[in-house]
């Protein structure tokens, strides 16, 4: 089976713009899920989305928002982008059943806001 | 609440070494979930193991083997005979059971340096 993946792979924007990620899960997964990481603050729980619908949120400004497909493919936004907001992102799918609790990730978008 | 501490930050060992990455965990969840990952410098996170809590069975695969000890509340992880290819951050991260879903809380990484 394919991978996870995440496009774009690298992507410059600048403050106050929004930017729109997405993610490819692998094929019969149905959970994504989104983590930011950076350097000071380490690997930090976005949001995960089941069957379309948002399941789990993290601390995050309402900046930052998802939505997932019904062919579980998954976007994430991010509007009025801050300095801050440059970082790793990265998603991950699951097989959601007994036993199958493993998170496989994407390679991640490297978002670097100037 | 639910915490993994990776207490070295950093470690470097020459090839052919062995390493042990530490890895503790807080959690008041009778079921739970714990794992380690491995991330090289092109980012992506490779899973490596998962252990359930009921299961302190410990295993040997490879060059690597893991320690998983609930009464000290760690799950260890050694590599035998280093290879520089093993050179990555390696995460231990923990997962709540009692659902399918639920999201990962994460250690602060350890950056494995291995010389040739």
């Amino acid at each position: 089976k394919a991978g996870v993946t995440q496009t774009p792979r690298y992507l410059i924007k600048t403050r106050g713009q929004q930017v729109t990620l997405s993610c490819s899960p692998i094929s019969g997964h149905r959970s994504v899920s989104w983590y930011q990481q950076t350097p000071g603050q380490g690997l930090q729980f976005l949001f995960e989305y089941f069957s379309e619908t948002q399941r789990n949120k993290g601390n995050f400004p309402g900046r930052f928002s998802g939505r997932q497909f019904s062919n579980s493919r998954s976007e994430m936004n991010v509007s009025t982008l801050e300095l801050g907001d440059s970082a790793l992102y990265l998603c991950a799918s699951c097989e959601v059943s007994v036993d199958q609790e493993t998170q496989y990730f994407g390679p991640g978008t490297r978002l670097l806001v100037l | 609440a639910q915490k993994v501490t990776q207490a070295q930050t950093e470690i470097s060992v020459v090839e052919k070494e062995d390493v042990t990455l530490d890895c503790v965990y807080e959690t008041r969840d009778t079921t739970y979930y714990l794992f380690w990952y491995k991330q090289p410098p092109s980012g992506e996170l490779v899973f490596l193991i998962r252990r359930n809590s009921f299961d302190e069975q410990n295993e040997i695969s490879g060059r690597y083997s893991w320690n998983f000890q609930k009464s000290t509340s760690s799950f260890n992880f050694t590599i035998t005979a280093s290879q520089v290819v093993d050179s990555a951050v390696y995460f231990c991260a923990l997962r709540r059971g009692g659902s399918t879903l639920g999201r990962l809380y994460f250690g602060r990484g350890t950056q494995l340096t291995v010389w040739p």
